[in-house]
């Protein structure tokens, strides 16, 4: 059974600071990783897909890489800003014996950023 | 990006009653969307696979007699929460692929669904 773990929970930094939220997978045969943003109350927004043969991805301030072969991807965010803080979801998309393929999730690492 | 538009976003109901949530793709068709719950400081759990034209394939331990799912076109998917109890109160999301467009998932803005 696919598990995706987030660590650190939560994490608060200074504005402009450097970070690195990590995500792992406990089955290494995925398809794709996504990261998503979520804020209180609301849907998500995806950030970046890591295609399973891709090693990283990048968005502006956002870099996501994958490690397959260690079950591993990190999301790293520079030069941080307020409007950064939100709940930051990790999901890896798996076969499934259902319904083909789904995403599964990890509990997310909630950032604060402070001004 | 593609948008996936979800409604209601809250809705509040009375214990026994059911409640129909709409999951839309506005720009685009998909053939498979996705039903997510929500619980509190929790991770998103997959409740079912709705795929259009056929029945929508749960996951293990999800009612789905409770959760009843249809996709009649491939722009629309409803998740009818029936006979609601206040243990059924939680946040739901929806999900689609575009249809021509790879394994990216977009998600719709949630609904917030409190049983009184």
């Amino acid at each position: 059974k696919q598990e995706v773990t987030q660590i650190p929970a939560a994490l608060s930094v200074p504005e402009g600071e450097n970070l690195v939220l990590n995500c792992s997978f406990t089955d290494s045969a995925i398809y794709n990783l996504q990261w998503f943003r979520q804020d209180p109350g609301k849907g998500l927004t995806s950030l970046l897909l890591i295609q399973s043969s891709q090693r990283e991805q990048t968005s502006g301030r956002l870099n996501a890489s994958l490690d397959k072969s260690s079950g591993r991807s990190t999301l790293y965010i520079a030069a941080s800003q307020p409007g950064d803080s939100a709940t930051y979801l990790c999901a890896v998309w798996k076969l499934t014996n259902q319904a083909g393929t789904a995403l599964i999730f990890g509990k997310g690492t909630t950032l604060s950023v402070s001004s | 990006g593609a948008v996936v538009s979800q409604h209601p976003s809250r809705v509040i109901c009375k214990s026994g009653t059911s409640v129909k949530i709409e999951c839309r793709s506005l720009d685009f068709q998909a053939t498979t969307m996705f039903w997510y719950r929500q619980f509190p400081k929790k991770s998103l759990m997959l409740m079912a696979t709705s795929n259009e034209g056929s029945k929508a394939t749960y996951e293990q331990g999800v009612e789905k007699d409770k959760f009843l799912i249809n996709h009649a076109s491939l722009t629309l998917s409803t998740l009818t929460v029936t006979s609601a109890h206040p243990e059924d109160s939680s946040f739901y999301i929806c999900s689609a692929r575009d249809n021509g467009g790879g394994t990216e998932a977009f998600f719709g803005q949630g609904t917030r669904l409190t049983v009184v």
